[in-house]
């Protein structure tokens, strides 16, 4: 039972263009999204976060959206740059039900063209 | 200072090794993860200690031996590992549980 989902195993933008990285949940007891980067062989890096009272959160580049509603959050790169070129995972977990389990998507590669 | 640090790097071993991956992080998180991550899958929870107990263990098998000796120490101890054991076992760590986490590079083990 896939709870986090992330149904585009790519993507591809040119640089300067935005990217947007899409991510959808089942369990609706997850009150917190996070987004992160991985490059081969290294450890994931962790980029940008949001609980479920806010429905965005900015950080430079990087803009994460959350629809409570329609159980979907989206990450935003502008302007997307070759060096973002690596494999998103999308993550969530559930603080108020005293959750210590971040569960991840499956991940999205994204490929930034110069 | 966010940085999670792993040993060794890459470790080779036998079927009936023991072995150990170090994690150390100074951030003053009180909670610590291992992950296992094979190609192209996502992270996937071994184990979680927080304020240094055993507080979620996926089930794992036996053969893998989790180990908080302080706060900012994390091992886990390797015994007659399997060759589909082979993976990246990634350490992380975070301010208090479900929070976000910090990675480490992880330990490439390939298990022969």
């Amino acid at each position: 039972d896939q709870q986090v989902k992330q149904n585009s195993p790519s993507l591809s933008v040119q640089e300067g263009r935005i990217s947007i990285l899409n991510c959808d949940y089942t369990n609706s007891m997850f009150d917190y999204f996070l987004w992160y980067k991985k490059y081969p062989a290294e450890g994931p890096t962790f980029l940008i976060s949001i609980s479920s009272i806010k429905d965005k959160n900015e950080d430079g580049r990087f803009t994460v959206f959350l629809n409570k509603s329609a159980k979907h959050l989206s990450l935003h790169i502008v302007p997307s740059q070759p060096g973002d070129s690596a494999v998103y995972f999308c993550a969530a977990s559930a603080l108020q039900g005293g959750s210590e389990k971040l569960v991840f998507g499956k991940g999205t590669k994204l490929t930034v063209n110069p | 200072d966010t940085e999670v640090t792993q040993t060794p790097k890459h470790l080779v071993m036998g079927m009936t090794n023991k072995k150990s991956l170090k994690c150390e992080q100074h951030m003053g998180h009180r909670a610590m993860y291992w992950y296992k991550q094979k190609a192209k899958k996502p992270p996937e929870l071994m184990f979680v200690y927080s304020y240094e107990k055993l507080s979620i263990n996926e089930s794992v098998p036996s053969r893998f031996s989790p180990e908080c000796p302080n706060s900012s120490l994390l091992n886990l101890h390797l015994h007659a590992l399997q060759p589909e054991d082979s993976a990246l076992y990634l350490c992380a760590s975070s301010q208090w549980q479900g929070y976000e986490q910090y990675f480490g590079p992880g330990t490439r083990l390939t298990v022969t």
